[in-house]
């Protein structure tokens, strides 16, 4: 079964600075989307970034960008130029086939001002 | 356009009791999922539908049920609650097929079971 792991429980960050999230991901199958949701307090899931397993290149979305590494299945997440709205819990999440999302545990993100 | 609406969005029941939850997919989805999220994790997958059909179902027992019906919406069913069901249950429409499509998020719907 595919499991997904965010080691960082809550993280913290100086607005207009740089933050990474981590995430691991096991899984034995060769093509799967990766995904970063973010949940701000108002409860609802928005995407934030995703990445096709086949594409080597990294994707990136604005102030949001993604460190793909296939062969070491790690997928982190860096937000630079830090808002205050970006303070929310953070998901990533793993894709194969099908719709099911497999998610982990979360990383709670802090933005001072 | 709406969004993916759930209702309702708070809930308290009591142990034994049945709860049935709603879903409304954005315009033209044709596929719902349902999620649980207990508080400090991660969602959880419960069931997946598209067209009407079960396409896919979560490590969760009996007591959890789904249905879709014509105009794609769906209802979460679940008997006999537990204290260990108190959730937020996330409802996710795609556009796609059963297999593709972007997942978007409702807001939930907030069960607690004393």
């Amino acid at each position: 079964a595919q499991t997904v792991t965010q080691s960082q429980p809550e993280m913290s960050v100086q607005e207009a600075e740089t933050v990474t999230l981590s995430c691991t991901y096991d899984t034995s199958e060769s093509d799967y989307y990766l995904f970063w949701y973010k949940q701000p307090p108002s409860r609802q899931m928005i995407l934030v970034i995703r990445q096709e397993a086949y594409k080597q290149q990294n994707a990136t979305e604005n102030r949001f960008s993604v460190n793909f590494q296939k062969a070491a299945k790690s997928f982190s997440l860096k937000i630079s130029d830090s808002q205050l709205g970006d303070a929310a819990m953070y998901f990533c999440a793993y894709r194969s086939y099908g719709n099911k999302l497999v998610f982990g545990a979360g990383t709670i993100l802090r933005v001072k001002s | 356009d709406a969004g993916v609406t759930q209702s309702p969005t708070h809930l308290i029941k009591t142990r034994g009791q049945h709860v049935t939850l709603r879903c409304s997919p954005i315009s033209g989805h044709k596929s719902v999922s349902w999620y649980q999220q207990v508080l400090g994790q991660g969602p959880q997958f419960i069931f997946q539908y598209y067209e009407k059909e079960e396409r896919g179902r979560g490590n969760f027992p009996d007591r959890f049920s789904a249905r879709q019906f014509p105009n794609y919406s769906s209802e979460l069913n679940v008997n006999a609650l537990l204290l260990g069901d108190s959730a937020l249950y996330l409802c996710a429409s795609s556009s796609g097929t059963a297999n593709t499509g972007e997942l978007f998020f409702g807001e939930g719907s907030r069960l607690t079971v004393l």
